[in-house]
């Protein structure tokens, strides 16, 4: 079984400062990673995943994340934030790349980006 | 690339009546369908995975003949409230996989629902 833990709910940051969300997962199998990011009454949009290669991952929106199995964590970064990157974040796992095991979510992050 | 529609995206109903919310996948075949609700301020949680054509398979503690799923086709799969409750008032959100390219996790953008 996986599970993810993300170790901040919530995150305040001042605009133009770097920010870095932390997760760390558990998994008995292959573990492949996600981060989404969710505004207010919307769905979820895909930041960016890890499924195999390299591990420093570049997503979208100026997000990257580096997947460290040693220390079984996937840490999202951003070198200069926005007020725009205001949301809720969450990171994910999965233990296929396909079929039908559901994503395992974390509690999320709340990122408050100030002006 | 892969897209989920899904509606309606809120809906407001009275307490004892059923609500159904639809995704179809636009672009792809969606092989396994995943049904989530979100509580105010809380993660996503599972309630059920399906795939086309059998029964959904449930979480413990999900009450499968309240939250009934259909997964008839593999561009549409439903998820019907009955006798919906206050308690029942969340966000649902599903999220397709199919094969292939389209084997990723495509979201749709959620039901508000609140019952009255």
């Amino acid at each position: 079984a996986q599970s993810v833990t993300q170790l901040d709910s919530q995150v305040p940051v001042f605009e133009e400062a770097p920010v870095e969300l932390r997760c760390n997962y558990s998994s008995s199998v292959s573990v492949y990673l996600f981060w989404y990011v969710q505004y207010p009454n919307q769905g979820l949009q895909l930041l960016l995943k890890y499924l195999s290669g390299s591990t420093l991952v570049k997503g979208i929106n100026g997000f990257e994340a580096e997947f460290n199995k040693s220390q079984t964590s996937f840490h999202l970064r951003k070198p200069s934030v926005h007020i725009s990157d205001t949301a809720e974040y969450f990171c994910a796992v999965s233990g296929s790349k396909q079929g039908n095991t559901p994503l395992v979510f974390g509690k999320g992050t709340r990122l408050s980006v100030i002006a | 690339g892969a897209v989920v529609s899904q509606h309606p995206s809120r809906v407001i109903c009275k307490s004892g009546t059923s609500v159904k919310i639809e995704c179809r996948s636009l672009d792809f075949q969606a092989t396994t369908m995943f049904w989530y609700r979100q509580f105010p301020k809380q993660s996503l949680m599972l309630m059920a995975t399906s795939n086309e054509g059998s029964k959904a398979t449930y979480e413990q503690g999900v009450e499968k003949d309240k939250f009934l799923i259909n997964h008839a086709s593999l561009t549409l799969s439903t998820l019907t409230v009955t006798s919906a409750h206050p308690e029942d008032s969340s966000f649902y959100i599903c999220s397709a996989r199919g094969t292939g390219r389209a084997g990723g996790y495509t979201f749709g953008s959620g039901t508000r629902l609140t019952v009255v």
